[in-house]
């Protein structure tokens, strides 16, 4: 199906090495933040979340790291596959609130 | 069901025209959201339902936009005289509970088109 973001930011990375998606976010009350992964034609789907209680979280061959005095988080791709190649998004939300708000989204493509 | 569900999953209209566009959350999901997403942009918020109630409808672009929920599960979102700027796809999200630790579940979303 038609790719969505078509003038997102793209970061191209070869197969097999790792990634780095950025996301600066704008709420410093925020205290819960998600990564979404959303491949092309379809809605996006959750990868990983962390609190603001942590720094650091891990997962399968994933990694968010979350630095809150200047309010960035990041999601570390290791060994980056052909699969991998999607939107980034990150979220945030803070307690009380309902709503996430969304980053505009990053494109990872693998090159082969 | 096991996951969100939209329908129809494309929609092409005649500007003028209007579309109602359904999303069937996962069950049990009291939180339902609705967001919008343009080419080469972000998720653009909708509107939010809390069981059949939408405390929250401040995204909605205009008038002709309204939707409705009904026996806290399926969501109808429904576009009257469909503009061409509305060509976007539309994406439908549930929640177990709304707020922190608590993700969306989003559907595949429909695309529309307005030609």
């Amino acid at each position: 199906g038609e790719s969505v973001g078509l003038h997102l930011p793209t970061l191209s990375v070869q197969e097999g090495d790792n990634s780095i998606i950025n996301c600066a976010y704008s709420n410093s009350a925020s205290d819960y933040f998600i990564w979404y992964k959303q491949e092309s034609g379809k809605g996006p789907q959750f990868i990983i979340d962390i609190r603001s209680n942590m720094d650091k979280r891990q997962g399968q061959r994933v990694t968010v790291l979350l630095n809150k005095t200047v309010k960035h988080l990041s999601l570390q791709i290791a060994a980056t596959q052909p699969g991998d190649s999607a939107v980034y998004f990150c979220a945030e939300i803070h307690s009380g609130t309902y709503k996430y708000i969304f980053g505009t989204g990053t494109r990872l493509k693998v090159l082969a | 069901g096991a996951g969100v569900s939209q329908s129809p999953s494309n929609k092409v209209t005649e500007k003028g025209k209007d579309v109602e566009l359904r999303c069937d959350p996962i069950s049990g999901h009291t939180a339902l959201y609705w967001y919008r997403q343009s080419l080469g942009q972000g998720l653009e918020f909708l509107i939010y339902f809390q069981g059949n109630s939408a405390p929250d409808k401040s995204g909605l672009p205009s008038d002709r936009f309204s939707a409705e929920r009904t026996g806290g599960s399926v969501s109808t979102l429904t576009i009257q005289r469909t503009q061409q700027e509305d060509s976007a796809v539309y994406l439908c999200a549930s929640s177990d509970r709304a707020g922190t630790g608590f993700g969306y579940t989003f559907g595949s979303g429909t695309r529309l088109t307005v030609v």
